[in-house]
């Protein structure tokens, strides 16, 4: 069975750091694609960033780029997204999310098994 | 980036109804367009993928259709498991975007 934990949520002061993680289990890690995907409060969902399975491959959404950095360790099974510079509108529930891909490309792709999520609250 | 919207935003129905939720794309997305359940307090669960393709283990009366910039969504008997939120996703190109939800009430 499928199964995706993320971790590391919490609450943090504008410009401060998170590093959250995704521990993966039931199927090979290393070949496929994950994504970030995350939920402000009430909202609806927005793609945050996508990884190929080889640790190469990265996408981003505008709005992260240059603050975000999503990355994996396959001999752990672990998805990473360390977020710096954290804005009040980064407030989210943040979903890990398996691509059925090996490599993130345009095209007939999509999120066959997402994780729990966890929050991240980034407030003064 | 490419925009996608839902109609209706919100609908109030009544278990065994039949209900179609539209999703637009602002420009031709070909058939890479995903729908996504979501229920309170749960994450995303994928029922339709490449716009007509349903996922294995979703029931049957999901269907999906449509191509270019136009998209359904069809339950076609609804069960009291199917009130929950609606979204479409396009993957065409980076960034993928999702539409904002539709949402069926009792």
């Amino acid at each position: 069975e499928v199964q995706l934990l993320e971790s590391g949520g919490g609450w943090v002061q504008p410009g401060g750091s998170l590093r959250l993680s995704c521990a993966a289990s039931g199927f090979t890690f290393s070949a496929y694609a994950m994504n970030w995907v995350r939920q402000a409060p009430g909202k609806g969902l927005e793609w945050v960033s996508a990884l190929g399975g080889s640790g190469d491959n990265r996408h981003y959404t505008d709005s992260v780029k240059g603050r975000f950095i999503i990355s994996r360790d396959n001999s752990k099974n672990t998805l990473s997204l360390q977020m710096n510079n954290l804005r009040a509108e980064d407030t989210a529930v943040y979903y890990c999310a398996r691509d059925i891909v090996l490599i993130p490309a345009a095209g007939g792709t999509w999120l066959d098994h997402w994780g729990q999520g966890v929050l991240v609250t980034v407030s003064s | 980036d490419i925009q996608m919207t839902q109609s209706p935003s919100s609908l109030s129905a009544s278990v065994g109804d039949r209900v179609t939720i539209t999703c637009r794309a602002s420009q031709s997305v070909s058939d890479y367009l995903n729908w996504y359940l979501q229920r309170p307090g749960q994450a995303p669960t994928l029922l339709v993928y490449t716009a007509s393709s349903v996922q294995s283990g979703v029931p049957s009366r999901f269907s999906g259709s449509g191509s270019g910039t136009d998209f359904t969504l069809t339950i076609s008997s609804l069960h009291p498991e199917d009130f929950a939120t609606y979204y479409c996703q396009q993957t065409y190109t980076f960034p993928s975007t999702f539409g904002p939800g539709t949402k069926v009430e009792i």
